[in-house]
């Protein structure tokens, strides 16, 4: 177990809608990552905060979206949900080790869009 | 732009054959490179964090090894537990972001 809490863990839904992801870091990490994995596909970056501010951002669409709390939880946001936006979707907190920072990842939310 | 490829795509041992994978980047000044599992359906797990080109680090089976261009990680009289995906990533001094391999899918047959 990482530390890293992932709700929900299953997600259904049809093209069109919108649908929130949240994410609970690691007590004391102060920085969040979104990734995107879908099938036989490796993982892709999304977007990083770090306390409560956006930090870097890859490949991520218009249509998502994402913010961290002042409690550090995080959540993404994905909308007008295409057929192709089903994938497994995981985040990852990371802790500074003295000469870098390892991510930690959660157990990912594994999104359906029919 | 910092990249990552790892070979083989997959691999296929049998129980007890010892075999590596490796992991060649490009990066603009290294601040870690990292190793990862991952078994289906579940998000990466964290093996090792090399920083420096000669250093070392073991767990179990696995001993990651670090040069100026590559890593590789050694998996030593395989179980079949250890079949997953090895995922391989770099960071950066330049980049935020951490950059991933595609991984090596590793498959050990009793």
């Amino acid at each position: 177990d990482s530390g890293v809490t992932q709700t929900p863990k299953h997600l259904i839904t049809a093209t069109g809608q919108r649908v929130t992801l949240r994410c609970s870091p690691r007590s004391g990490d102060l920085s969040v990552y979104w990734y995107q994995q879908s099938l036989d596909q490796g993982l892709q970056f999304l977007i990083q905060y770090y306390n409560g501010e956006e930090r870097a951002k890859g490949n991520i669409l218009e249509r998502f979206s994402a913010q961290q709390f002042p409690d550090l939880h995080s959540e993404l946001n994905l909308s007008s949900l295409e057929l192709g936006d089903s994938a497994l979707y995981f985040c990852a907190s990371s802790v500074w080790t003295g000469e870098t920072d390892t991510q930690y990842f959660g157990p990912g939310t594994r999104l359906t869009v029919l | 732009e910092d990249q990552v490829t790892q070979s083989p795509e997959a691999l296929r041992l049998q129980e007890g054959e010892s075999s590596s994978l490796n992991c060649s980047y490009t990066v603009s000044g290294l601040r870690g490179l990292f190793w990862y599992r991952q078994d289906p359906g579940k998000g990466p797990e964290f093996l090792f964090t090399l920083y420096s080109a000669g250093e070392e680090k073991e767990k179990e089976r696995l001993k990651a090894t670090l040069t100026k261009k590559e890593s590789f990680l050694h998996i030593t009289a395989p179980k079949p537990e250890d079949s997953a995906t090895y995922l391989c990533a770099v960071r950066g001094n330049y980049g935020q972001n951490f950059v991933f391999g595609p991984g090596t899918r590793l498959s050990v047959l009793p």
